[in-house]
């Protein structure tokens, strides 16, 4: 079984400025699929990224990039020019790619991240 | 576009009692996820379906819970009877068709079993 672990539960930042969440996953797949996720206290769930394992470039979605090291297995999501706004909880989330029915999303437990003011 | 449509958004009730939430996925989406979200277990998969057939129900907790997907626009999540135990909030998820393709979330119901 595939299992994402985000081992930071919390971060904060200083608006404008860049931060790092550190995801790590494991499995036995070559074909996947990560994703985050951002929960704000609205409790929505909102797709930031997504990353095809296949892809050997990272990526990015305006402020947003990613840092995919598929041999480490390592995930992380940068947050550049960080605003208030992006305070939230973020969630690594992992999807098995190979063929047949869409699958289930296995999440980390998420990382509370703060931006000061 | 509507996104993914959860109801009732809160509910309150008493043990015992019989729950239902309900979902209605983005129009054209095949797939449909419950998940449950707690403080002490983070989001867990509940159940999918995949054109309207359960294939995955590995996550549902015992057989107070119950899932049903009667047509491609409508899904229910039943629990009875309900337990103190179950208070969380339970998302509804939907996507389209291709792996790559993201799971697309409703807004949960948060779920208070007194």
């Amino acid at each position: 079984a595939q299992t994402v672990t985000q081992s930071q539960p919390e971060m904060s930042v200083q608006e404008a400025e860049t931060v790092t969440l550190s995801c790590t996953y494991d499995t036995s797949e070559s074909d996947y699929y990560l994703f985050w996720y951002k929960q704000p206290p609205s409790r929505q769930m909102i797709l930031v990224i997504r990353q095809e394992a296949y892809k050997q470039q990272n990526a990015t979605e305006n402020r947003f990039s990613v840092n995919f090291q598929k041999a480490a297995k390592s995930f992380s999501l940068k947050i550049s020019d960080s605003q208030l706004g992006d305070a939230a909880m973020y969630f690594c989330a992992y999807r098995s790619g190979p063929t047949g029915a869409n699958s289930k999303l296995t999440f980390g437990k998420g990382i509370t991240l703060s931006v000061r003011p | 576009d509507a996104g993914v449509i959860q109801s009732p958004r809160h509910e309150v009730t008493e043990m015992g009692q019989e729950v239902t939430l309900r979902c209605k996925p983005i129009s054209g989406h095949n797939s449909l996820f419950w998940y449950r979200q707690t403080m002490m277990r983070g989001l867990e998969l509940l159940i999918y379906f995949n054109n309207n057939v359960p294939i995955d129900d590995s996550g549902m907790p015992e057989d107070r819970f119950s899932a049903k997907m009667p047509n491609a626009s409508f899904s229910t999540l039943k629990i009875q009877p309900s337990e103190p135990r179950d208070s969380a909030v339970y998302f509804c998820a939907s996507s389209f068709g291709q792996r790559n393709q993201p799971q697309h979330f409703g807004d949960g119901t948060r779920l208070s079993i007194l």
